[in-house]
């Protein structure tokens, strides 16, 4: 049973530019949600997908976009790269949206260095 | 703001040995989960243990345990007979789908 799988494991981008990151839910999940974890700090909540949708988002700015595909795997889009945009991008995947009992697995992340 | 703090950002204990890492936390709900993540170098974050805050029994995964005080709006994490395995990065945290988190504690074993 494959577990959360996300890519590329690193990626290095120069400012200004975009980046796509992609990540693939555990099998069975449905919701996917993505963090930032810059470097020292505890991980930070960016949004959350279900059925295609947005469904929660937290402290960013709209230079961060996602999606979510009928297979459930989603993308973290992000534009207009900063220099502070440089962390690391961690995808969690879980059943049922609004659903408080649900664990969430995360992946190992996509390393995002901004030149 | 609804805040989490590790007040510990570096622990260390002898192999085999108990180590109890801190944990506060802030929330104006009444219902809510809390749990211990498990950092590697894999980076991957591992659940180590989760809470249910309307519980009043501790819970307890092997040789993690928690001390989860509701009132004090404190959760810590203890670790019995620690392992070289161990070793990592420890997030504290509260919410369910949407996770807050502190910002961590290093832990080392020391063979």
């Amino acid at each position: 049973d494959a577990g959360v799988t996300q890519s590329p494991t690193h990626l290095i981008k120069t400012r200004g530019q975009q980046v796509t990151l992609r990540c693939s839910p555990k099998s069975g999940h449905d919701t996917v949600s993505w963090y930032q974890q810059a470097l020292g700090q505890g991980p930070q909540f960016i949004f959350q997908y279900y059925e295609e949708e947005e469904r929660q988002r937290g402290n960013f700015p709209d230079r961060f976009s996602g999606h979510q595909f009928p297979n459930y795997s989603s993308e973290l889009n992000v534009n207009a790269l900063l220099l502070g945009d440089s962390a690391l991008y961690l995808c969690a995947s879980s059943f049922g949206w609004g659903s408080t009992n649900e664990k969430l697995f995360f992946g190992s992340g996509t390393q995002l260095s901004v030149l | 703001a609804q805040t989490v703090t590790q007040s510990q950002p570096e622990m260390s204990v002898q192999e085999a040995e108990t180590v109890t890492l801190s944990c506060t936390y802030d929330t104006s709900e009444s219902d809510y989960y809390l749990f211990w993540y498990k950092q590697p170098p894999s980076r991957q974050m591992i659940l180590v243990i989760r809470q249910e805050a309307y519980k009043q029994q501790n819970a307890t995964e092997n040789r993690f345990s928690v001390n989860f005080q509701k009132a004090a709006k404190s959760f810590s994490l203890k670790i019995s007979d620690s392992q070289l395995g161990d070793a990592a990065m420890y997030f504290c945290g509260r919410g369910a789908q949407k996770l807050v988190f502190g910002q961590g504690t290093r832990l080392t074993i020391n063979p």
